[in-house]
């Protein structure tokens, strides 16, 4: 089955504890994104990645890094959380460009205490 | 700068209505793509149209339909007897063709459509 999947789909963690939100998909995509859902400000990009080695900054970027090693993976790093990183995460592929249909993962909700 | 407005927050409806969804975009670019994403209450993002700039016609899908109108800036959505099942938050998004913004996908804050029985 086609799908982008992405773990943990919960995670409650505490001020400057680094963490990793994977993300995967097996449908041979050269195109992967990054974006946080919060309440009244719809879905913000925070990276993308048109190719493996290649990352760009969205309009949120800050306090967060991403890298792409393999075509298939897209992990979001947070080398210390802060409680305004609290969100609900979305990591979505598409073929090509961003211009295409985007396909998302179910979420990760991140609490930052 | 919002690039997207979609200034209905929430839309009620009785089943069977219709509603319509607006959505107001800015852009400097001749070429971008328009795009609107539905999410259940159950949180996934499921696609529903993408239109590219240069294609002002109106598109039909069963009861969804879509007006997209370059002189006003908008790309507006009309779902035609509204269903339960329609209740949903509904995402307008821009992606721009410019070295700046390529590979951008820029979304509006989202409009609920609640429908009930």
């Amino acid at each position: 089955e086609a799908q982008v999947t992405q773990n943990p789909r919960y995670l409650i963690t505490v001020t400057g504890k680094k963490l990793t939100v994977t993300c995967s998909q097996n449908m041979n995509h050269e195109y992967m994104s990054w974006y946080r859902q919060d309440p009244g400000l719809g879905l913000r990009q925070i990276y993308y990645s048109m190719n493996v080695e290649v990352t760009d900054k969205g309009d949120v970027p800050e306090g967060y890094k991403v890298s792409r090693k393999e075509k298939r993976n897209f992990p979001l790093i947070l080398e210390s959380p802060s409680p305004n990183q609290t969100s609900l995460y979305f990591c979505a592929s598409s073929y090509l460009t961003g211009y295409n249909e985007q396909f998302f993962g179910p979420g990760t909700r991140l609490t930052v205490l | 700068a919002q690039k997207v407005t979609q200034a209905q927050t929430e839309i009620s409806v009785v089943e069977k209505e219709d509603v319509t969804l607006d959505c107001v975009y800015e852009t400097r670019d001749t070429t971008y793509y328009l795009f609107w994403y539905k999410q259940p209450p159950s949180g996934e993002l499921v696609f529903l149209i993408r239109r590219n700039s240069f294609d002002e016609q109106n598109e039909i899908s069963g009861r969804y339909s879509w007006n997209f109108q370059k002189s006003t800036s908008s790309f507006n959505f009309t779902i035609t007897a509204s269903q339960v099942v329609d209740s949903a938050v509904y995402f307008c998004a821009l992606s721009e063709v410019t070295t700046d913004s390529w590979g951008k996908l820029q979304f509006g804050a989202g409009t609920q459509v609640v429908v009930t029985p």
